[in-house]
């Protein structure tokens, strides 16, 4: 059983233009939380999907950034117009209930010029 | 204000001896969970302690959860050189298990 896949690992943007952050959760696991971490601190939630579902979003800012987890294909975070504010680790971690262990994927690390 | 506060901020100690790093929360909980996180790496899910359960162990880690004082402890025994990373106590406290996680103890265990 693959665990959490995200990819891009890396992604580097300009300020202005777009960035895309894709998360495949574990097999059997149809909750999703993505989390930010900036350099040296623990991570902070920012939304809760189920599979067609926004659960909570009130981590996420509530202008440029936006999540999607369709009935088929990954989770996506997407975060228009960055700022260099968002260079950060955006981390997804995936369960099967909202009562079990999130397994976390390795990070997309963002870097913004 | 974080959810959970680990406490030292950072510990450095040698290869064969005990680490403890101690976890602060606020509000009441449905679970604590402990991750790891190696430099520039995803976290690594360690333990999860439900706020029914008292102490739990996981090969050389410990766990306890003292939910009257609020705090819970990762005891990491006979601790090895790859033992260093930064360790973070995480508190799920709503339906939907979304975590807070604390700043983290970065602890380093010298050979």
């Amino acid at each position: 059983n693959a665990g959490v896949m995200q990819n891009p690992r890396h992604l580097v943007r300009r300020r202005g233009q777009e960035a895309r952050l894709r998360c495949s959760p574990m097999k059997g696991h149809s909750h999703v939380y993505w989390y930010r971490q900036l350099p040296e601190e623990g991570l902070k939630f920012m939304v809760y999907l189920q599979k067609e579902n926004i659960i909570d979003e009130s981590g996420m800012p509530k202008e440029r950034f936006s999540a999607e987890f369709p009935k088929e294909g990954p989770s996506i975070l997407r975060i228009q117009q960055v700022v260099r504010g968002d260079s950060a680790a955006y981390f997804c971690a995936s369960s099967p209930s909202a009562v079990n262990e999130q397994f976390f994927g390795p990070g997309t690390r963002l870097t913004v010029l | 204000s974080q959810q959970g506060e680990e406490d030292p901020q950072a510990l450095s100690i040698q290869e064969g001896e005990n680490a403890t790093m101690n976890c602060s929360y606020k509000t009441s909980i449905n679970n604590l969970q402990w991750y790891r996180q190696n430099s520039g790496r995803g976290l690594v899910h360690l333990i999860l302690i439900r706020s029914n359960e008292r102490e739990k162990h996981s090969g050389r880690l410990r766990v306890t959860l003292d939910t009257s004082k609020k705090s819970s402890s990762l005891l990491i025994t006979a601790s090895r050189a790859a033992d260093t990373a930064s360790y973070f106590c995480a508190t799920a406290y709503n339906a939907g298990n979304m975590l807070t996680f604390g700043g983290g103890t970065r602890l380093m265990v010298k050979p």
